[in-house]
């Protein structure tokens, strides 16, 4: 049961466009939304994060977007640099049950293709 | 550097051999956490744990894996008896409890060879 889903596997971008990746998840529990950028052989790094009660968060080239009553979120890019091509996962974190800690759930990925 | 440390990078075993995979989180974290990647797909949640505790484990297969992280020293991921759909990279993230920050910060990985 994928709470979590990045339906598009890939994506492909022409340099100076925008890149939109996308996000559903399903546990209503969540409350903190996270996006992380992966390059080959190296582990995944922090982008650009969302609490729950907010609808939009911008960090330079990068805005995130939540729709909570669709349980959505989007990471928009722009503009695209080649540098960008990455695969990007989206994450979901809720505070664990005993209330004592986080948990992370992490989409499968979109690979994003920015081409020059 | 103050990162989070993995090691080994790369290990490989033959089919039945023990792995033992060790990471050292950030300065002043004291919540581990581990993934799994297979090949071509995403990041699979394993276990969580803080100093000397288990937090959640409800990633983990039920034989042949366990997790530690003791009082003194790195989380330790050990796998037995090694089959070759365990081959994957393991990743190790760290983070302190800090209930509306949720980042997590990430090794580079090991990657586990199972011949």
């Amino acid at each position: 049961d994928q709470q979590v889903k990045q339906n598009s596997p890939s994506l492909s971008v022409q340099e100076g466009r925008i890149s939109i990746l996308n996000c559903d998840y399903t546990n209503s529990m969540f409350d903190y939304f996270l996006w992380y950028k992966k390059y080959p052989a190296e582990g995944p790094t922090f982008l650009i994060s969302i609490s729950s009660i907010k609808d939009k968060n911008e960090d330079g080239r990068f805005t995130v977007f939540l729709n909570k009553s669709a349980k959505h979120l989007s990471l928009h890019i722009v503009p695209s640099q080649p540098g960008d091509s990455a695969v990007y996962f989206c994450a979901a974190s809720a505070i664990t049950r005993d209330n004592y800690g986080q948990n992370f759930v992490f989409g499968p990925g979109t690979r994003l293709s920015v081409l020059p | 550097n103050a990162g989070v440390m993995q090691n080994p990078r790369h290990l490989v075993r033959r089919r039945g051999q023990e792995a033992r995979l060790r990471c050292s989180p950030m300065k002043g974290h004291s919540h581990v956490y581990w993934y799994r990647q297979l090949p071509e797909e995403g990041l699979k949640f394993m276990v969580y744990l803080q100093k000397e505790n288990i937090i959640d484990e409800s990633g983990m297969p039920k034989e042949r894996f366990s997790a530690e992280f003791p009082k003194e020293g790195p989380s330790i991921l050990r796998i037995q008896q090694v089959v070759r759909g365990d081959s994957a990279a393991y990743f190790c993230a760290s983070s302190k409890r800090a209930a509306n920050t949720g980042e997590l910060f990430f090794g580079e990985g090991s990657r586990l060879t199972v011949l």
